[in-house]
C-alpha cells in the first residue's frame, strides 16, 4: 500500500535557522509530491509540488523540496526559517498508478509540527 | 483570492445523532472531495465527487456517510448515526480538474466534530 511517512514530528527552531523537513514515500510508480502548510486557525495551503522535469522545485515564501527518485523522498528546505513560518507541515503523494480512482486523491504523512522562537 | 468556505467551524453532537457538514467550493471548481483528520493521525481521504456522483471512495466511507451537491453552490458530508469515532476535523476540498497534477486541492478551513 502506499504510504507517506514525515520523519520529524514536532521541530523547534529560532529564526534565521535553516529548515529540512523529511518526507519519504512508498510507492514504485510514477508520483506527484505536494507539501501542504495550515498556520494556526488557517486552511491547509499548497506550498509547492512536483509532477515532472526539474526535480528542485521552488515554492512560495521561499521554500524549496528536492525529489530524489532513488531514496523516494521529496525533503521540504528553507535556508533561514522566520517566525511566521510557524505552521504545520504535510508532505502528500499522490500516485500515478492505474484504475480511475488514483488521480483524484491524495496520500498523506502524518505531518510537522514547526515552531520557530523569534 | 477565492477561497473554499466550511460551515460550522465546530459541531458538537450526540452520539447516534445526523450531523451535516457543509462546503461551498469555489466556484469554478468540477471536483469535490472530502478528507478528515482524526486528533493525531494522518489526513484521510474520505471521497471525491464529480458530474452529481461519487467518483471514488474510502473504505471509510461506509453507509453511514453521504454526499451531495443539492444547488449549484453547496456540497455537504452527512453522517447519519454518529459514532464517538467520528470525531475529526472534516476538510473540505475542491479542484478545477480531476488531477491533482495541473489543478491541486484548494481546502477549506475545516470543520471540527466532537461527537460526545
Amino acid at each position: 500500500a502506499q504510504s507517506v511517512s514525515q520523519h520529524n514530528h514536532h521541530v523547534i527552531l529560532s529564526e534565521a535557522a535553516s529548515l529540512e523537513l523529511g518526507c519519504n514515500y512508498s510507492y514504485g510508480g510514477t508520483v506527484n509530491l505536494f507539501w501542504y502548510v495550515q498556520y494556526p486557525g488557517q486552511h491547509l495551503q499548497l506550498l509547492l509540488k512536483y509532477f515532472s522535469g526539474d526535480p528542485l522545485v521552488k515554492g512560495i515564501k521561499g521554500f524549496e523540496a528536492e525529489f530524489i527518485k532513488s531514496k523516494f523522498s521529496f525533503n521540504l528546505r528553507k535556508p533561514s526559517v522566520q517566525w511566521s513560518d510557524t505552521a504545520e507541515y504535510f508532505c502528500a503523494v499522490n500516485a500515478m498508478g492505474t484504475g480511475a480512482g488514483n488521480n483524484r486523491k491524495l496520500i498523506w504523512g502524518l505531518g510537522t509540527s514547526l515552531a520557530v522562537n523569534p | 483570492e477565492p477561497e473554499v468556505t466550511q460551515t460550522p467551524s465546530h459541531q458538537v453532537t450526540q452520539m447516534g445523532q445526523e450531523v451535516i457538514l457543509r462546503c461551498v467550493p469555489i466556484s469554478n471548481h468540477l471536483y469535490f472531495y472530502w478528507y478528515r483528520q482524526i486528533l493525531g493521525q494522518k489526513v484521510e481521504f474520505l471521497v471525491s465527487f464529480y458530474n452529481n456522483e461519487i467518483s471514488e471512495k474510502s473504505e471509510i466511507f461506509d453507509d453511514q456517510f453521504s454526499v451531495e451537491r443539492p444547488d449549484g453552490s453547496n456540497f455537504t458530508l452527512k453522517i447519519r448515526s454518529t459514532k464517538l469515532e467520528d470525531s475529526a476535523m472534516y476538510f473540505c476540498a475542491s479542484s478545477e480538474m480531476g488531477t491533482t497534477v495541473r489543478s491541486p486541492l484548494h481546502f477549506g478551513n475545516g470543520t471540527r466534530l466532537t461527537v460526545t
